[in-house]
C-alpha cells in the first residue's frame, strides 16, 4: 500500500471560505501531482512538482494554487472557494524515474455549498 | 480528440466470467501503459503496468498492449466479487505526465 496521505477525506464548506487540502508522502518520491476526479470523466491534472521550490499548472485550468516547500509536503489551497470547485481532489506522488509509476492517496471529496 | 478513451460501462458479469475491458488511444508515442484499480470512496492503486508491445500476466489478470492498432486491453480471469471497482487505464511517455481514461466501473456478482 502507497505511502501517500490525504486529509480532510470529506469536506463540506460555504462559498468564499479558503481552503487547504493537506497531502504527504513518506516514500521520498521527488515528483508530486494534483488530480481532479468527477464522476465518469478522466482524471485531470491540475498541479504537479519535480521537486521543492518547483511547481506548474497542469493541462486543467484551476483557481487553485500550491507549494513543495519539503520532499515530503504538497499542499492545495483555494483563496475563495466556489461551488464550481466541488469534486473529488487526488493527490498522487512518483519516484521520477523514467517509467514515472504514480501513487495515489485516497482522495479529498470536496462540496462547496 | 481526447487522448485515452475508455468505455465507461457499466459492466457487470457473473462470478467466474472472464472480463475484458479495454483502452483506445490516438498518440502512437505513448511508451508505457497502466491499469489502475480503484475501489469505491478510494484513490487509484496501481494493479499492472507494461512497456511497449505485448503481454504481461500476473496472477488472474494479463495486460496487452497493441501498439499497431492503438489499443490495450485487461483480462480479469475466474472473476471474483473483490474485483468488483473502477477500472482505470493510463498511459504516457518517459518521464512525463500519463494521461488517463475515464474508467470502466465492473461489478462481478456473487
Amino acid at each position: 500500500e502507497a505511502d501517500i496521505y490525504q486529509t480532510p477525506r470529506y469536506l463540506v464548506i460555504g462559498t468564499g471560505k479558503k481552503i487547504t487540502l493537506e497531502c504527504s508522502q513518506t516514500m521520498g518520491h521527488d515528483k508530486m501531482y494534483w488530480y481532479q476526479q468527477d464522476p465518469g470523466m478522466e482524471l485531470h491534472l491540475i498541479h504537479y512538482s519535480y521537486g521543492v521550490n518547483s511547481t506548474e499548472k497542469g493541462d486543467l485550468s484551476s483557481e487553485s494554487t500550491v507549494s513543495r516547500i519539503r520532499t515530503e509536503h504538497f499542499p492545495l489551497t483555494l483563496e475563495s472557494a466556489r461551488p464550481s470547485h466541488t469534486s473529488q481532489y487526488l493527490c498522487a506522488s512518483s519516484l521520477g524515474d523514467n517509467l514515472n509509476i504514480q501513487y495515489f492517496g485516497a482522495g479529498t471529496r470536496l462540496s462547496v455549498l | 480528440q481526447k487522448e485515452v478513451e475508455q468505455d465507461p460501462g457499466p459492466l457487470s458479469v457473473p462470478e467466474g466470467a472472464i472480463v475484458s475491458l479495454n483502452c483506445t488511444y490516438s498518440n502512437s508515442a505513448f511508451q508505457y501503459f497502466m491499469w489502475y484499480r480503484q475501489y469505491s470512496r478510494k484513490g487509484p492503486e496501481l494493479l499492472m503496468y507494461t512497456y511497449s508491445s505485448g503481454n504481461k500476466e500476473d496472477g488472474r489478470f494479463t495486460a496487452q498492449v497493441d501498439k499497431s492498432s492503438k489499443y490495450i486491453s485487461l483480462f480479469i480471469r475466474d472473476s471474483q466479487p473483490s474485483d468488483s471497482a473502477t477500472y482505470l487505464c493510463a498511459m504516457g511517455l518517459t518521464g512525463n505526465q500519463f494521461y488517463f481514461g475515464t474508467g470502466t466501473s465492473l461489478t462481478v456478482i456473487p
